[in-house]
Formats: C-alpha cells, sequence, structure tokens
C-alpha cells in the first residue's frame, strides 16, 4: 500500500501565482488533513475534512481552500500566492476522524516557496 | 503560551547514552498522548502512544503524569539511527483535527 501520497515533492511560486497540492490516501480513512510545518513551530492545521463531503477551517486557513473530491482525496489550493506562504505541507489521514486517539498517517510533504 | 511545549534542544549524545525528552501540554482536558518522530525532511511517523500507566516499547520509555501536564520519552542505549527529531502530540478532544503538535526537539547521537 502506498499510503498518503502527496504531489508535487517540491515548487516554485512567484507571489500572486496560484497552485493546487494534490493528495490521496488508499487506506479508506475517513478523515483527512493538511498542516503547514515552519521552523520553530509545531505542524498547524490549515484545513480538514473529517468525513467525505466535509471540511472545516483549522487553525492557519487565510490564504488557502480545500476540496474533498471524493473519499480517496483531498487538495490544497493556494489561490494568490504569498511569501508568507513559503512551507514545508503535509497531507494526513486518519481512520475515523472521531476517535480521542486517532493517529495520523503523513504524506511525505510539498516543500513550497514564494518568491 | 504554546500549547504543546518541548525542551528546546538540540541533544547531543553519545551512542549508549540514555537521553530524555520532556514535554508540557496547557488543555487540562487532552486526552490522547503521543510522540512522533520526524527524520530531517521527512514526514512525522508515529513512534509511540502513551498512556496514564506509562508504557515501554523496547528501548524507548514513555510516560504521562496528568496532574502536572508532563509527558516524558526517555530512550535507552542511543543508536545513531536514534537521530530525529521528536515530536510531543496531544490530542484536546475527539478527532484528528483536536491534535497539536509540539515544535519537536532535535536529538543526535554520535559515535
Amino acid at each position: 500500500n502506498a499510503g498518503v501520497t502527496q504531489t508535487p515533492k517540491f515548487q516554485v511560486l512567484k507571489t500572486g501565482q496560484s497552485m493546487t497540492l494534490q493528495c490521496a490516501q488508499d487506506m479508506n480513512h475517513n478523515s483527512m488533513y493538511w498542516y503547514r510545518q515552519d521552523p520553530g513551530m509545531g505542524l498547524r492545521l490549515i484545513y480538514y475534512s473529517a468525513s467525505e463531503g466535509t471540511t472545516d477551517k483549522g487553525e492557519v486557513p487565510n490564504g488557502y481552500n480545500v476540496s474533498r473530491l471524493n473519499k480517496r482525496e483531498f487538495s490544497l489550493r493556494l489561490e494568490s500566492a504569498a511569501p508568507s506562504q513559503t512551507s514545508v505541507y503535509f497531507c494526513a489521514s486518519s481512520a475515523r476522524g472521531v476517535a480521542t486517539n486517532e493517529k495520523l498517517f503523513f504524506g511525505s510533504g510539498t516543500q513550497l516557496s514564494v518568491l | 503560551r504554546k500549547e504543546v511545549e518541548q525542551d528546546p534542544g538540540p541533544f547531543n549524545v553519545p551512542e549508549g547514552a540514555t537521553v530524555a525528552f520532556n514535554c508540557t501540554y496547557s488543555n487540562s482536558a487532552s486526552q490522547s498522548f503521543f510522540w512522533y518522530r520526524q527524520d530531517c525532511r521527512k514526514e512525522p511517523k508515529l513512534l509511540m502512544s502513551v498512556y496514564s500507566s506509562g508504557n515501554e516499547d523496547g528501548r524507548f520509555t514513555a510516560q504521562l503524569n496528568r496532574a502536572s501536564q508532563y509527558i516524558s520519552l526517555l530512550i535507552r542505549d542511543s543508536k545513531l539511527s536514534d537521530s530525529a527529531t521528536y515530536l510531543c502530540v496531544v490530542t484536546a478532544g475527539t478527532g484528528g483535527f483536536k491534535t497539536i503538535f509540539g515544535a519537536g526537539t532535535r536529538l543526535f547521537v554520535k559515535a
């Protein structure tokens, strides 16, 4: 099993450009998440999808949009990239989305630089 | 104040050493606790869950003190391959979206 697959692995954008990060999981998980990781800070939740058909804002949603395309896929879109969005982005999934002991499974990350 | 705070690190230890990481959390309603490991430029991966009674997995021992809102990870007989960043992770309620990550503590194990 591939687990959680996200693309691309690296991307350089100019300020104002748009792009979509793709994520897919093959573990039949209900919940999916997008995080960003910046130096000296813990992973911060951007958006999540508790189940197919629903999406909600996390801690740092400004400047992002998401789409839960189906149970497997959850994409993150930057409509007008800004230098503050330079970061490493991780997609993750978890099985049920309602338990207290949810373990997260992560994709390999996307290194995004906005110039 | 951060919701989950960890030792700043980095920890530099020789092979075979015992090293301990500490973590505190601010939300007394937190329900689940984990340690994740993150290798350089890689994704975080679950190392172990932390239970109230304490738990052990080989060379790794995790402890939880709910009264003090404190979590620890002890690594015995450190290996070169243990070099990584260790993330303290707390779930504040039901659902994975309630998961809060500490900033991590870097460990370097030297030959």
